[in-house]
């Protein structure tokens, strides 16, 4: 199974900073990888496929980069609304499996 | 619109069964791969089970092969989990999901899953 590392598991923040979050896949994903947004209580939503396509109506302060096994979520300029938890997919084989998440918080 | 709307989640006695449904809405389902995907109580997110268009092809993880059966029924747009031998382990928020290049683009409101005597 491919396991998926994200870093930091939690990082602190104002609004108006430049936030960056890390996944490391155990082996080579091409970019079969996807960036999910999660609010407490609700339904994951899809940011990022392909490690780089932003998702239908997702902001432009969000974006993703990397290829292999390295890949990168950056957000340009936090706003209020953007404090929640993060999780990366590895879409490259079976089983699909997620990162274990990165609690954005405010500082 | 499209929509996903999870049911069937209850309270069950460990060994019992539960069969979830999501009916779908607003995009053509019979052409898009769909997958149910869990998450524990105050855990992370976990891939259960994927279905290929035609329902040819199905996934599971591991942790649930053998009990869990992914199934859709396309004259009424809608993705089953039946679920046997449930385990205390099992207990998580079930969502569907719509899959779009490997990835989940949409999902519906999730449904509770308890497995508790």
């Amino acid at each position: 199974d491919i396991q998926m590392t994200q870093s930091p598991s939690s990082v602190s923040a104002s609004v108006g900073d430049r936030v960056t979050i890390t996944c490391r896949a155990s082996q080579g994903l091409g970019n079969w990888l996807a960036w999910y947004q999660q609010k407490p209580g609700k339904a994951p939503n899809l940011l990022i496929y392909l490690a780089s396509s932003l998702q239908s109506g997702v902001p432009s302060r969000f974006s993703g980069s990397g290829s292999g096994t390295d890949f990168t979520l950056t957000i340009s300029s936090l706003q209020p609304e953007d404090f929640a938890t993060y999780y990366c997919q590895q879409g490259e084989n079976f089983p699909l499996t997620f990162g274990q998440g990165t609690r954005l918080e405010i500082k | 619109e499209v929509q996903l709307v999870d049911s069937g989640g209850n309270l069950v006695q460990p060994g019992g069964s539960l069969r979830l449904s999501c009916t779908a809405s607003g995009f053509t389902f019979s052409t898009s791969w769909m997958a149910w995907v869990r998450q524990a109580p105050g855990k992370g997110l976990e891939w259960v089970a994927t279905i290929k268009q035609d329902g040819s092809e199905t996934y599971y993880v591991d942790s649930v092969k053998g009990r869990f059966t992914i199934s859709r029924d396309s004259a009424k747009n809608s993705l089953l989990l039946q679920m046997n031998s449930l385990r205390a382990e099992d207990t998580a928020v079930y969502y569907c999901a719509k899959i779009w290049y490997n990835s989940f683009n949409f999902w519906g409101q999730g449904t509770m899953v308890v497995v508790s005597s």
